[in-house]
C-alpha cells in the first residue's frame, strides 16, 4: 500500500513568486492534515481537511496561503506570494479517523516533506 | 491550551549506552501523548503512544516511555543505544476523546557515538 506523498520534495523560489505544494493521502483516509516546521522549531499545524472540507484552519499563517482538496482527495497548497518567512518543511500527513478521538488513537502517517526555500 | 516540551534540542550518547529523551507536557486533561521518530530523509512515523492504559508504553526498536501524571513527563528511553537509533524525535500531544489536532515539541536530534 503506497504511503503519503507529497511533491515537490524540494522547491527554491525567490521571495514574491508562488509555489504550489501537493500531498496525495493514503487512500481511503478521509483527514487529511498540513504542518510546517521551520528551522530549528516545533512542527506546527496548518490546517485539517475532512474530506474536501475544511475541518480547522486555524494554522493558517495569513491570507497567502491557500489550501485545497478538490473531490477529497489529493491536496494543495499554495503560497502566493512567498516570503522569506515561509521557508520550511511542510509536512502532509493523513489518517482514516480525525484527530485523538475514540475511534482512533492519533496515529497520523506522514510524507517526508517538500521542503521550501525563499530566497 | 495543550503544549509540549522537550529538553534538548540534541542529545549524544555512545552506542550501547542508555538513551534517555525528555518530554514534558501541559495539559489541563489528562492527554494522549505520542513520540514520533523522523530519520533523515523520510517522513515521521509513530514511535509509541500513550492513550490512558499502562503508563508504561512499549514501542518500536525496543524503545519505551512512562507516563508520569504527578510530574507531567513522557520520557521517551532505550536501554542500549545503537547506530540506527540517530534521527529526530518528536514528542506530541492530544486531548483524549476529542477529534482535535495533535501538538509536536520542537524535537531532539539523537547522536550516536561509536
Amino acid at each position: 500500500e503506497a504511503g503519503v506523498t507529497q511533491f515537490p520534495s524540494h522547491s527554491v523560489i525567490e521571495k514574491g513568486q508562488t509555489v504550489t505544494l501537493r500531498c496525495d493521502p493514503i487512500s481511503g483516509h478521509d483527514n487529511l492534515y498540513w504542518y510546517r516546521r521551520v528551522m530549528g522549531k516545533e512542527i506546527k499545524f496548518l490546517l485539517h481537511f475532512v474530506k474536501e472540507s475544511k475541518q480547522d484552519e486555524s494554522g493558517m499563517p495569513n491570507n497567502r496561503f491557500l489550501a485545497e482538496r478538490t473531490g477529497g482527495t489529493y491536496s494543495t497548497l499554495k503560497v502566493q506570494p512567498a516570503e522569506l518567512e515561509d521557508s520550511g518543511v511542510y509536512f502532509c500527513a493523513s489518517s482514516p479517523f480525525p484527530g485523538a478521538g475514540v475511534f482512533n488513537t492519533g496515529e497520523l502517517f506522514f510524507g517526508e516533506g517538500s521542503r521550501l526555500t525563499v530566497l | 491550551a495543550q503544549s509540549v516540551t522537550q529538553l534538548g534540542s540534541h542529545v549524544s550518547v555512545s552506542e550501547g549506552a542508555l538513551v534517555l529523551l525528555r518530554c514534558n507536557y501541559s495539559s489541563s486533561v489528562p492527554p494522549y501523548l505520542f513520540w514520533y521518530v523522523q530519520y533523515p530523509n523520510q517522513g515521521l512515523q509513530l514511535l509509541l503512544k500513550y492513550t490512558s492504559a499502562a503508563t508504561l508504553v512499549k514501542g518500536i526498536n525496543g524503545f519505551e516511555a512512562e507516563f508520569k501524571k504527578s510530574e507531567t513527563s513522557f520520557h521517551l528511553t532505550k536501554p542500549s543505544a545503537h547506530m540506527s537509533d540517530a534521527a529526530e524525535y518528536f514528542c506530541a500531544v492530544s486531548p483524549p476523546n476529542r477529534d482535535d489536532k495533535i501538538i509536536f515539541g520542537k524535537g531532539t536530534r539523537l547522536h550516536i557515538l561509536p
